[in-house]
């Protein structure tokens, strides 16, 4: 009940294209989701997050989109680009301790130019 | 620099040795947490302070691992008598309205 699943495992993309990673948790205590940016040797950034009173959010190119029904939510990268290359990561948790997060597989994403 | 900062980057130890990590995160954040990363794999919980209390502990912390927070300042993460397996990233964490991850540690156990 504590797993959240991520697809797809890898991503290429055009440059100018969209990138779409989807996650899916099981827990209906999780009211925080994150999505990190993770490049080779460094740690997770945080990139976005939503909390399920709203549907969608958006900052610059960065959209996630959230299904509470479906337990579902995805992230899309609109004009992706090269320097877009990396792994993300979604995550859950409960709003009342939100480092505690519970995280996906990862998505290896590549912007071909 | 997310203002996270973790000591050391690297570590190679050989099996059997104990190996000792710190993190340094921004004054004002009082809760602290700790992740390992295996490659290909998201980062899983290991542990988290609330200023000096540790009030969490993950199943994956082994009775080989200790985590400290004098003075609800910097962390250490202790690993006594390393395997293999516990070769991963070792990742800190403080958390104040979004979660600001430090550099990580990379652990490996020959």
């Amino acid at each position: 009940q504590q797993q959240v699943k991520q697809s797809p495992q890898s991503l290429i993309v055009q440059k100018g294209g969209i990138s779409i990673i989807n996650c899916a948790y099981e827990n209906t205590a999780f009211d925080y989701f994150p999505w990190y940016q993770q490049f080779p040797g460094k740690g997770p950034a945080l990139l976005i997050a939503i909390r399920p009173d709203v549907s969608e959010k958006k900052e610059g190119r960065f959209t996630i989109s959230f299904n509470k029904s479906a337990k579902q939510f995805s992230l899309h990268i609109m004009d992706s680009q090269p320097g877009d290359s990396a792994t993300y990561f979604c995550a859950a948790s409960r709003w009342s301790n939100t480092g505690k997060l519970i995280f996906g597989q990862g998505t290896t994403l590549q912007v071909k130019p | 620099d997310t203002g996270v900062s973790q000591n050391p980057r690297h570590k190679i130890t050989k099996r059997g040795q104990n190996v000792t990590f710190r993190c340094d995160p921004i004054s004002e954040h009082n809760r602290l947490y700790w992740y390992r990363q295996t490659l290909g794999q998201g980062p899983e919980f290991l542990t988290y302070f609330q200023n000096e209390a540790q009030l969490e502990k993950s199943r994956l912390l082994s009775d080989r691992f200790s985590a400290e927070r004098p003075k609800g300042s910097f962390s250490t993460l202790e690993i006594q008598r390393t395997e293999q397996g516990d070769s991963a990233m070792y990742l800190c964490a403080t958390a104040a309205g979004g979660e600001l991850f430090g550099p990580g540690t990379r652990l490996t156990v020959l």
